[in-house]
């Protein structure tokens, strides 16, 4: 089955930039989707289609995509970035898939 | 406003069936390039992606659970419907169900609360 790979986890100073990328056959061909969660609260769109921002995401959010690996960066991080981090993306058969997830801790 | 509920039994019994409805609201699912989607997640684990039905009543299913899940739509009462047969321990999640639309690709861009599910004897 198709998969996407993540770092389990992410530290970043705040003011700092985190990069946490996701691997996938798949994404050199299909288009990437980047989701935060906070404990307790469902997952939130941030980042769809690569690298375009969804209204209300802030402009420090910003999406990138090289190949079979796209890269969710946070520039100047902030405390309440603090969350788990999604990827998602769509096998050629249209089968969804969500990566394994990062943990992004803001020291 | 677009809203996503779920809603369900909090606990099922190991090989029972389990049946979510997620009614919404701020949006039709008979719109060209619409769907709603299932997603889970076990305590302190991954998200994973279940079924999704769009407006053109085409299904999709997750290879690994395709043989225990199934998904409808009522398009007058703006609710989808999921079912999974022969619930185990395992099975035990939050549920969501997420929004689809053709602009923004293939992303669950509204999501409901969730809703927690145990099985257990």
């Amino acid at each position: 089955s198709y998969e996407l790979t993540q770092p389990p986890s992410v530290s970043v100073s705040p003011g700092q930039t985190a990069r946490i990328t996701c691997y996938g056959d798949a994404l050199s061909k299909q288009y990437a989707y980047w989701y935060q969660q906070k404990p307790g609260q469902a997952p939130v769109l941030v980042i769809y289609k690569d690298s375009e921002r969804p209204s209300g995401i802030p402009e420090r959010f910003s999406g990138s995509s090289s190949g079979t690996t796209v890269t969710l960066t946070i520039s100047g991080v902030q405390a309440e970035d603090e969350a788990d981090y999604y990827c998602q993306s769509t096998d050629s058969s249209g089968t969804y898939v969500f990566g394994t997830g990062t943990k992004v801790t803001v020291l | 406003q677009i809203t996503l509920k779920e809603s369900g039994p909090t606990l099922v019994k190991p090989t029972q069936t389990l049946t979510l409805t997620c009614t919404f609201s701020g949006f039709s699912l008979s719109t060209s390039g619409v769907g709603v989607g299932w997603i889970r997640q076990p305590p302190g684990k991954a998200l994973e992606w279940l079924a999704l039905i769009y407006w053109s009543d085409d299904e999709r299913y997750s290879p690994s659970l395709k043989s225990r899940l199934s998904i409808t739509k009522d398009t007058s009462k703006n609710q989808v419907v999921l079912t999974m047969t022969n619930m185990d321990p395992v099975d035990t999640a939050t549920y969501y169900c997420a929004r689809v639309v053709a602009a923004r690709g293939d992303a669950f861009d509204i999501w409901g609360q969730g809703t927690m599910v145990t099985v257990s004897s």
